[in-house]
């Protein structure tokens, strides 16, 4: 296992579109993440899920976006109508609830969104 | 809530020198871990160390080692013999941590771009 992948890389989209993002987390992990990170600033968690289902979502997540686990191992995060601040990197994480490791985070190289 | 912030945006060392990064962060509860991350130019981020609260032992990963002042909120992170592949942003995180298993969502300061000089 080469770690967590997500897919595309980068998209752009014209304002209005809709865009879809998948995250292949770490093949044993059954914690996973998603975060936004805006040019020079921390990550912004948006939601998790344990297996499939999504356990907390943040208020940054407004009804446009939606995220799936469906059967517990990849994600998708949607995000309809797309408006020019929705531009940003989005990451994924995966990680294991209990054991040594608790608690670390594994991320993917993200998937950069311009909204033109 | 957790907050956390890192007060310096951007901080620069010599090859082979030592240099810290400051953390404070801000939570109501007593259990937690805290962490810092290395996200290099381009690349994934990548955990460098993690300490539990509940230890007072500070945490140390070669290079890389931590103060962590539990009364004061404080968490710096020290890099010793500076390399240029340390050049990267820095990010501190805490995460609540609930009997053994952890919340866990992270939340991550500011970051602070180090920039190692040959």
């Amino acid at each position: 296992d080469t770690g967590v992948s997500q897919n595309p890389r980068h998209k752009i989209t014209k304002r209005g579109q809709n865009v879809t993002f998948r995250c292949d987390p770490i093949s044993e992990h059954n914690r996973l993440y998603w975060y936004r990170q805006t040019l020079g600033q921390g990550p912004e968690f948006l939601t998790y899920f344990q297996n499939e289902a999504q356990l907390e979502k943040s208020r940054l997540l407004s009804d446009r976006f939606s995220a799936e686990r469906p059967k517990g191992s990849f994600s998708t995060l949607e995000i309809q109508r797309t408006e020019q601040g929705d531009s940003a990197m989005y990451l994924c994480a995966s990680s294991l609830a209990g054991g040594l490791r608790t608690g670390e985070l594994f991320f993917g190289e993200g998937s950069r969104l311009t909204v033109l | 809530a957790q907050t956390v912030t890192q007060s310096q945006p951007e901080m620069s060392v010599q090859e082979a020198e030592t240099v810290t990064l400051s953390c404070t962060y801000d939570t109501s509860e007593n259990n937690y871990y805290l962490f810092w991350y290395k996200q290099p130019p381009s690349r994934q981020m990548i955990l460098v160390i993690r300490q539990e609260a509940y230890k007072q032992q500070n945490a140390t990963e070669n290079r890389f080692s931590v103060n962590f002042q539990k009364a004061a909120k404080s968490f710096s992170l020290k890099i010793s013999d500076s390399q240029l592949g340390d050049t990267a942003m820095y990010f501190c995180a805490s995460q609540l941590n609930a009997g053994g298993t952890s919340y866990g969502k992270l939340t991550f300061g500011q970051g602070t771009i180090l920039t190692v000089h040959p």
